[in-house]
């Protein structure tokens, strides 16, 4: 089984819609984080969490939300969906030092219409 | 900004070595180089990284300059799975808790 798995694969929905992504990983890390990617571009940091009551906004947050549930759930919501939060999603965890390798989950595609 | 300069695409030859160069002028003194790719379809997934010294593990090995504004990742012998965008990313140490940031990358050909 994989190590970071996220629900859905794949989702479209419309304009106006809340919407909840989530992502589990069994690695038994304490840092999680939700990333975007848009075509041709890398990845951009929306939200990360160092453990269960640490929460920090990253580069591009407005317009979402998250929750760390416990260690090894990290959900990311669209509170009102938009057509420009039309993304590739991508979860990841990191061991306690925040130089190590992180490992991600494989994409949540968000087509918001 | 991600801080590295990396070129837009190469292609290689499958068996043959491939160098994918990247610049970082700006790198501080305790910043690491990370190399990241990603295959299509799928999450990115950590390749090498380093701090002065040249680096090797199963995947690939990374050349740092001595001046450190310049690193290359070194695949040995491409194959078709090797196919993919690398990114080299600087982390820098103390500020952002280390987070990854992440440039376009280089789209990485390989041809039978």
């Amino acid at each position: 089984d994989a190590d970071v798995t996220q629900t859905p694969r794949n989702r479209i929905t419309k304009t106006g819609k809340r919407i909840m992504l989530e992502c589990s990983q069994t690695k038994g890390h304490d840092r999680m984080y939700w990333y975007r990617q848009d075509p041709g571009l890398g990845l951009r940091l929306i939200y990360y969490s160092f453990d269960v009551k640490d929460i920090n906004k990253g580069e591009i947050s407005d317009g979402y939300s998250v929750s760390r549930q416990a260690q090894a759930k990290f959900s990311l919501s669209l509170e009102s969906a938009i057509p420009n939060q039309t993304a590739l999603y991508f979860c990841a965890t990191g061991g306690a030092n925040p130089y190590n390798e992180q490992f991600f989950g494989p994409g949540t595609r968000l087509t918001v219409l | 900004d991600a801080k590295t300069t990396q070129p837009n695409s190469m292609e290689s030859n499958e068996e043959e070595p491939v160098h994918l160069p990247c610049n970082h002028s700006t790198i501080s003194g305790t910043d690491y180089i990370h190399w990241y790719r990603q295959l299509p379809s799928q999450g990115p997934e950590y390749v090498i990284h380093g701090l002065t010294s040249n680096v090797n593990n199963r995947m690939a090995s990374l050349a740092i300059a001595e001046d450190r504004k310049s690193s290359t990742l070194i695949l040995h012998r491409a194959t078709l799975r090797d196919a993919a965008v690398y990114y080299c990313i600087l982390r820098i140490y103390g500020g952002s808790q280390g987070n990854l940031i992440f440039g376009k990358g280089t789209k990485l050909s390989v041809k039978p």
